[in-house]
């Protein structure tokens, strides 16, 4: 079945550290590839996503490839900050036959000053 | 905007109570969804309707029913309440189509002793 791998965290950086969180995929078909970041006591908010392969999403700083020659969706950002601390989630949807989105585990960023 | 709106945010039940969790969004989606969050395992779903009128088992269903009341409104109802159900339910909603992201609303914490 579909399925989605992050990196175990949590992930601790100190501000202005470069960022990559990995994500890989399993799935049939071309999924749409998202980006998700839940901040303490709130709920998810849509990071960034891409529909197809070679795609990039972009926000806040924050970008991701979609890779399916290694079905990777990896996060990267060239400077975090503090107020990027956060849990990251990696999803997808697949293209068709289903309205179920699929979640990876999170992946909890902390960064210090 | 309001999005996605749940009540209440916390609850604290005894086992074997019972309550509803209310949702409602306002973005005119076709789908919606329940989910739990606990630690270490990610999101996990519980239930989620395709589309006003229909409803479909998610992967831990057991224990809850739910309730597509209308196109706005999705409740999510547990019968006699268990500790194994202490948790944070997040309700969403997204429009039709593989590429379009879910909207969360903020959650509700739900303690059962």
């Amino acid at each position: 079945g579909d399925s989605v791998t992050q990196m175990e965290g949590p992930v601790t950086l100190s501000e202005e550290a470069f960022l990559t969180i990995n994500c890989t995929y399993t799935a049939t078909g071309y999924p749409s590839l998202f980006w998700y970041v839940q901040y303490p006591g709130e709920g998810l908010q849509l990071l960034l996503k891409a529909t197809k392969a070679d795609d990039k999403g972009s926000n806040k700083g924050f970008e991701a490839t979609y890779r399916k020659e290694t079905t990777s969706f990896h996060l990267e950002k060239g400077s975090v900050q503090v107020s990027d601390s956060a849990v990251y989630f990696c999803a997808l949807r697949r293209g068709s036959g289903t309205y179920k989105y699929i979640f990876g585990t999170g992946t909890r960023l902390k960064v210090l000053a | 905007n309001a999005g996605v709106t749940q009540t209440p945010k916390f609850q604290v039940l005894k086992t074997g109570q019972s309550m509803t969790l209310q949702c409602a969004q306002d973005m005119n989606h076709n789908s919606m969804y329940w989910y739990r969050q606990d630690p270490g395992m990610g999101l996990r779903l519980i239930y989620y309707s395709a589309s006003e009128g229909t409803t479909d088992k998610g992967e831990v269903p057991n224990g809850y029913n739910v309730s597509r009341l209308n196109k706005r409104e999705f409740s999510l109802r547990l019968e006699s309440a268990a500790p194994s159900q202490t948790s944070v339910y997040f309700c969403a909603s997204s429009e039709r189509g593989p590429h379009q992201p879910q909207h969360f609303g903020d959650g509700t914490r739900l303690s059962i002793l």
